[in-house]
């Protein structure tokens, strides 16, 4: 399976700036997919990113807010623009792969943690 | 959008038992996935199981899908303190290679 990179891991931002999230593949893997976990819940789907194409956005995300670039198939960055302290929350990058078992699968990066203030 | 919703919210039991968790989905799937996190980080994969299958076992973790109820359990057996994490439930909502929906998660808390 594919492996991760994400960074930064962890960060404490001022509100009104913006923090752009990295993830490096050390595969190439058409479909990524960017998550955020807010403080005691579950990952929610912020949108998808295929190379080449705008990013899909979930209902309640906009690009505005979490621009997001793929310029190639193993890497993706996602902006958490003009941050307010509700913006304060895990993400997470995700890719699909394949697998013999499942024919496909998922990985994970290891999240990064912000924190607003 | 949140596909499942898990069941319980969160559970406390002593090592050695069994801990049971309980997921509930809303949409056809093509498969159903739990992963563990601990302490807010990275997601560990855990099991799949796919549509068509009704039990499927790995290691302590034994898994049910019943596609008529929507919802799958995941019971892990004989636990231990390193298995206290969140437990999630994932699927893919029957369109196969897109975005997991996840469930809200069940947190375990093992004792010794």
């Amino acid at each position: 399976s594919a492996v991760i990179s994400q960074k930064p891991s962890r960060d404490i931002c001022q509100r009104g700036t913006s923090l752009t999230i990295q993830c490096q593949v050390d595969s190439q893997v058409t479909m990524m997919f960017w998550y955020r976990q807010q403080p005691g819940q579950s990952l929610t789907l912020i949108a998808t990113a295929n190379q080449g194409s705008e990013a899909t956005y979930e209902s309640g995300f906009v690009i505005d807010k979490f621009p997001i670039s793929r310029p190639n198939l193993t890497f993706s960055t996602l902006t958490v623009s003009n941050m307010s302290p509700e913006d304060s929350s895990i993400y997470l990058c995700s890719v699909l792969t394949h697998n013999r078992a499942t024919n496909y699968g998922y990985t994970f990066g290891s999240g990064t943690r912000l924190t607003v203030v | 959008s949140q596909q499942g919703e898990e069941d319980p919210q969160a559970l406390s039991i002593q090592e050695g038992e069994n801990a049971t968790m309980n997921c509930s989905y809303k949409t056809s799937i093509n498969n159903l996935q739990w992963y563990r996190q601990n302490s807010g980080r990275g997601l560990v994969h855990l099991i799949l199981i796919r549509s068509n299958e009704r039990e499927k076992h790995s290691g302590r973790l034994r898994v049910t899908l019943d596609t008529s109820k929507k919802s799958s359990s995941l019971l892990i057996t004989a636990s231990r303190a390193a298995d206290t994490a969140s437990y999630f439930c994932a699927t893919d909502e029957g369109q196969a290679g897109t975005a997991l929906i996840f469930g809200k998660g069940t947190t375990l808390s093992v004792s010794s």
